[in-house]
């Protein structure tokens, strides 16, 4: 069965350390989505990539975080420097056409940050 | 720009009770529609979703939803909740022009399930 992974699950960090977290998506899948969710804001849109090629990161903090995809298989997030307000879950998704023309996506667990 | 709209962000039902959860979308083209539930430290998983056809999709877990075109809305149901229900749920859109991909969530609705 074929899954998003996402590592590490768990980071607990002091403010001011660079963060990476890492998202393998499903072989075969063209597009990875990053999003974070916090009780307060819900579940938000960092940046897509399709392809490979960023298409948007409009809701990406461009001062700290940066998203990358360096091959197919590797998605990249790093927030440097990290702060308080980045504790939350960062969730990777993949995803891919349907037969019925619709797109499909499909969510790692997620890794729970906590900035210290 | 598309959005979603979920009407209560807790619903509390007692089990086998009728479970109704609200979705409402802005959009003068009907997108694509979805619900996702999440279950507690997990990742969202796909309950449903309308493309086009019939309006009353079936999901997992025994959920479907309505699409009604005049109302603007895709609400999620099940006949007879049951405790393992209890969950997050999302309504979802996407537009079906070349960003048909770009899946846009509504803030989720949380669901409790009484005994």
């Amino acid at each position: 069965d074929a899954r998003v992974t996402q590592t590490p699950r768990h980071k607990v960090t002091e403010m001011g350390q660079e963060v990476t977290m890492r998202c393998q998506p499903i072989l075969g899948h063209n597009t990875v989505f990053w999003y974070r969710q916090t009780m307060m804001q819900g579940l938000e849109l960092l940046a897509y990539f399709r392809n490979r090629a960023p298409l948007d990161d409009s809701g990406m903090p461009k001062d700290r975080f940066s998203a990358e995809m360096p091959d197919a298989t590797l998605a990249t997030l790093k927030i440097q420097p990290s702060e308080p307000r980045d504790s939350a879950v960062y969730f990777c998704a993949s995803g891919r056409s349907g037969r019925d023309g619709t797109y499909e996506q499909y969510f790692g667990p997620g890794t729970r940050l906590t900035v210290t | 720009a598309q959005s979603v709209t979920q009407l209560g962000s807790h619903v509390s039902v007692s089990e086998g009770a009728l479970v109704l959860l609200r979705c409402n979308y802005s959009s003068s083209v009907p997108p694509y529609l979805f619900w996702y539930v999440q279950y507690p430290n997990q990742g969202l998983q796909l309950l449903l979703k309308y493309t086009t056809g019939a309006t009353l999709v079936k999901g997992i877990n025994g959920f479907e939803a309505e699409f009604k075109k005049s109302e603007t809305s895709f609400h999620l149901t099940k006949p007879s909740a049951h405790m393992s229900d209890a969950a997050e749920y999302f309504c979802a859109v996407s537009d079906r022009g070349p960003s048909y991909d770009k899946v846009i969530f509504g803030p989720g609705t949380s669901l409790s399930v009484i005994p």
